[in-house]
């Protein structure tokens, strides 16, 4: 079945240390996105890219760097630089042919927590 | 800019009953789409329904159906026959260039 996949669903470093946080996708979907989740609030975006070898930055992608070598995947690197990384993050794909309207499809989710 | 406001953090209904969820947006974008997207304990976010901005006709999909009041850049969801599966976060989204979401309503039903 077609799906996204983030893994770990748990990651848990220490402060000062970089972390990369895995999304795999077998949708064929042009679109990835990058979304961080606080508690109680809604998604905010970190990044997205439309094309593979290009993307942009979101809102909030201060501390945050992401690379898109392949079709497939979109790994999303937190480095030291990010003041608050502890956060539920949500990777997501699109199929941008289907146009605007096209619906993200979700991956489950890793929590990171950094002490 | 892309802006999405959801008035309302918790809203609870009795189960069988109507709900109504507010959202408003801003864009300066002219074809854009509007979404609803529920995310329940589980925390997978699963897309309840979505909207065309050119489209006057509002969604509906089974229990689910929109107000789109697109002059006054309003997304209402109404959710009627209110179910205790129902419970869970409602996120509002705008897609133009990116989809952007508002703040979320956690959604209670008591049975």
């Amino acid at each position: 079945d077609g799906g996204i996949t983030q893994s770990p669903k748990y990651l848990f470093r220490k402060e000062g240390q970089n972390v990369t946080l895995s999304c795999e996708q077998n949708l064929n979907h042009d679109a990835m996105y990058w979304y961080r989740q606080d508690p109680g609030q809604g998604l905010r975006l970190i990044y997205y890219s439309q094309i593979v070898n290009d993307f942009q930055k979101g809102d909030i992608a201060e501390g945050y760097s992401v690379s898109r070598e392949k079709k497939e995947s979109f790994p999303l690197t937190v480095t030291s630089a990010q003041k608050n990384p502890t956060a539920f993050y949500l990777c997501a794909s699109s199929n941008r042919r289907g146009g605007l309207g096209s619906p993200l499809h979700f991956g489950n989710g890793t929590r990171l927590t950094v002490t | 800019a892309q802006t999405v406001t959801q008035s309302q953090p918790e809203m609870s209904v009795q189960e069988a009953e109507t709900v109504t969820l507010s959202c408003t947006y801003d864009t300066s974008e002219s074809d854009y789409y509007l979404f609803w997207y529920k995310q329940p304990p589980s925390r997978q976010m699963i897309l309840v329904i979505r909207q065309e901005a050119y489209k006057q006709q509002n969604a509906t999909e089974n229990r689910f159906s929109v107000n789109f009041q697109k002059a006054a850049k309003s997304f209402s969801l109404k959710i009627s026959d209110s179910q205790l599966g129902d419970a869970a976060m409602y996120f509002c989204g705008n897609a133009g260039n990116m989809l952007t979401f508002g703040g979320g309503t956690r959604l209670m039903v008591k049975p």
